[in-house]
């Protein structure tokens, strides 16, 4: 069985300033994890992706996440928002194989920005 | 490259009747998938297909149907359409099932039934 949990359902922060978003996991197996966004009226759009290799991964649009298996979490993180920045991120985890129906996906945290 | 592609973005409904959600990719994914996102909540997965003739049931598949005879192709029947069903559907589809392939997403379909 795996579950994730995001650890808070809203997060603001100002333009300029350093963004946190926290997501831990739980998993029987080597986990898979991944950070989606999703702007207004869109898909989910891949941030970046964990799958066994270097534990800090970076990804699109200067967004970072770090995986340490001791506190099972997987946090986004990015230096400097910018407005655009502002979205819903889902995290994701999967056992890493088998198939389809292991995704499980986080309830979302909504990042506002202001200026 | 227009990647996943569904149709329609909107849609009102009464109760009791269907309809069919259209889901194309351009990409030769073999795998494709179809989910809700339900307000403050992540996104279940409903069915999903692994190739042309093979579909399998997700997390939350009552109330729905889906068949896929080309590769590109993975349409959402729903029959008798209940307020249950009023949510945002997503279709994905990835190269493989495999945990650590990322799935691509449509811009969904906002579906309300009254």
């Amino acid at each position: 069985a795996q579950s994730v949990t995001q650890l808070d359902s809203h997060v603001s922060v100002s333009e300029g300033t350093p963004v946190l978003l926290r997501c831990n996991y739980s998993s029987s197996y080597s986990p898979s994890l991944f950070w989606y966004v999703q702007h207004p009226n869109k898909g989910l759009q891949l941030l970046l992706k964990y799958t066994s290799a270097a534990t800090l991964v970076k990804g699109i649009n200067g967004f970072e996440a770090e995986f340490k298996k001791s506190e099972t979490s997987f946090h986004l993180t990015k230096p400097s928002a910018h407005m655009s920045d502002a979205a819903e991120y889902f995290c994701v985890v999967t056992s890493g194989e088998g198939s389809a129906r292991q995704l499980t996906f986080g309830s979302g945290t909504q990042l506002t920005v202001l200026p | 490259n227009a990647g996943v592609t569904q149709t329609p973005k909107f849609r009102i409904l009464k109760i009791g009747q269907s309809m069919t959600l259209q889901c194309t990719q351009d990409m030769n994914h073999n795998y494709m998938y179809w989910y809700r996102q339900d307000p403050g909540m992540g996104l279940k997965l409903i069915y999903y297909s692994v190739g042309a003739g093979i579909t399998d049931k997700g997390e939350v598949p009552n109330g729905y149907n889906v068949s896929r005879s080309t590769t590109e192709d993975f349409p959402l029947r729903l029959e008798l359409a209940a307020p249950s069903q009023t949510s945002v559907y997503f279709c994905a589809s990835s190269y493989s099932g495999g945990g650590n392939q990322p799935q691509h997403f449509g811009d969904g379909t906002r579906l309300s039934i009254l």
